[in-house]
């Protein structure tokens, strides 16, 4: 199946900083990708789905400046959770639909996430 | 609006024993479901899909699931459970009328005892 890489797989930063993390499509290209949040033992909330080129959606009651989504290639996207504070601690994961030939394969392939720690 | 429900937290399994994860969906129009499964500290791997044509499908791992459109189910089963199979599993719907994101259930957390 395809592979969606996920950087880093774990990050402990200082409250007040900000953290970036990295999401590739490693043989397909993604036109849209997906983060997700996830709490121990939760299923995946979504918070924001990024389309190649354009401004990323987020979910209701998701902040759009605090988790900042660039998606600046077909096979690349970004989060930077910006001034990170303790509750913003949790596990990160990333998604790629895969998309060939101008329809949409119907699958979302998943990063192997980030967990975040904040201090 | 889509949605999926697992109605069981946790599924205890002998190993050897066939297994069955519950899901079963609401959806306007035509279901795309789908399971994926989740290790610890890890990202979710996809098992298998249903989109239309034979209600039985066949996944990786051994896996499969019966879509049962008369009671609105996507079970997911396999005959012969092996330790290596404990983990989290979550079913999803995608949503076409919302950009085509996937809605996730709750998760089962399936545990296969030797």
């Amino acid at each position: 199946g395809a592979v969606v890489s996920q950087h880093p797989s774990w990050v402990i930063c200082k409250s007040g900083t900000s953290v970036k993390i990295e999401c590739r499509s490693l043989d397909f290209q993604a036109t849209t990708m997906f983060w997700y949040r996830q709490f121990p033992k939760q299923s995946l909330m979504l918070m924001a789905t990024s389309n190649e080129g354009s401004k990323a959606t987020y979910e209701q009651g998701v902040e759009k400046d605090k988790f900042l989504i660039n998606h600046a290639s077909l096979t690349l996207s970004t989060l930077t959770v910006t001034s990170a504070h303790p509750e913003d601690s949790s596990f990160y994961i990333c998604s790629a639909r895969v998309q060939q030939g101008g329809g949409v394969k119907n699958i979302q392939y998943f990063g192997a996430g980030t967990r975040l720690s904040v201090l | 609006a889509q949605s999926v429900a697992q109605p069981e937290d946790q599924v205890n399994v002998a190993e050897g024993n066939p297994l069955t994860v519950k899901c079963t969906y609401s959806v306007s129009g035509n279901p795309y479901l789908f399971w994926y499964v989740q290790y610890p500290n890890r990202g979710l791997q996809f098992l298998l899909k249903y989109i239309t044509g034979d209600n039985l499908v066949k996944g990786s791992y051994g896996f499969e699931a019966e879509f049962n459109k008369s009671q609105t189910s996507f079970h997911l089963k396999k005959p012969s459970a092996l330790v290596s199979d404990s983990a989290l599993y979550f079913c999803a719907v995608r949503d076409p009328s919302q950009g085509g994101k996937l809605i996730f259930g709750q998760g089962t957390e399936l545990s296969v005892k030797p």
